[in-house]
């Protein structure tokens, strides 16, 4: 039982670039999330998928895009990066969203855009 | 976006000191405030799910109270010990949204 993976674990990008982060999660969660990690700030939501079929934006969602593949999978692209861009990337799932379920979360990727 | 203020932000104490943080957030439209501890090149895993006013949660030496009438929680840590060094976060989530709004968090050092 993995919990919740993410790839890659670190990754360096030229400004343009393009990139797709990946998320999957084994606990059979209908919900996901994906949150950035800057200094001195709280986790903020950048997109979320309460069940299968559905995305939403959260708080910070310019500039990327979200695919809820299946049940287990969710990834985060980057179609042009940008330096604001350069963070870190945690991807969490719960059982439901609107319950009082904790979030579960991945081990993050560092992301640098140059 | 939703207000979640955490204090201090950061704390110092000796092994075997009794400490407690403060989690502030907005006192209408409360649904839920969550805790998370998160070490150091880890993720951030859950300690409490909290819903109801007067709630109170416990695991081991940490407890936490909840007072959403005047919007607060409390994170208590009896006898902290060193691997109890981690950053503490608080999360609010209102009932008009689906989004955790995180706090930037209390980092806690338990020093030997």
């Amino acid at each position: 039982n993995a919990g919740v993976t993410q790839t890659p674990k670190f990754q360096v990008l030229k400004t343009g670039q393009s990139m797709t982060l990946q998320c999957a999660q084994d606990m059979n969660h209908n919900s996901m999330y994906w949150y950035r990690q800057d200094p001195g700030m709280g986790l903020r939501l950048i997109y979320y998928s309460a069940s299968e079929g559905t995305t939403d934006k959260g708080e910070v969602p310019n500039g990327y895009n979200v695919s809820r593949l299946n049940k287990r999978e969710f990834s985060l692209r980057l179609e042009s990066a940008a330096p604001s861009q350069t963070s870190v990337y945690f991807c969490a799932s719960s059982e439901a969203i609107r319950e009082s379920y904790e979030q579960y979360f991945g081990p993050g990727t560092r992301l640098t855009v140059t | 976006i939703l207000n979640v203020e955490q204090s201090p932000q950061s704390l110092h104490v000796q092994e075997g000191d009794s400490t407690n943080f403060t989690c502030s957030f907005p006192s209408s439209n409360f649904y839920a405030l969550h805790w998370y501890r998160w070490e150091t090149a880890k993720s951030p895993e859950a300690l409490f799910v909290m819903t109801l006013n007067g709630d109170e949660k416990k695991k081991g030496r940490i407890s936490a109270t909840l007072n959403t009438k005047e919007g607060y929680s409390y994170l208590y840590i009896k006898g902290s010990q060193p691997e109890d060094s981690a950053t503490y976060l608080c999360a609010f989530m209102s009932n008009s949204g689906y989004a955790l709004n995180f706090g930037k968090g209390t980092s806690l050092l338990v020093t030997p």
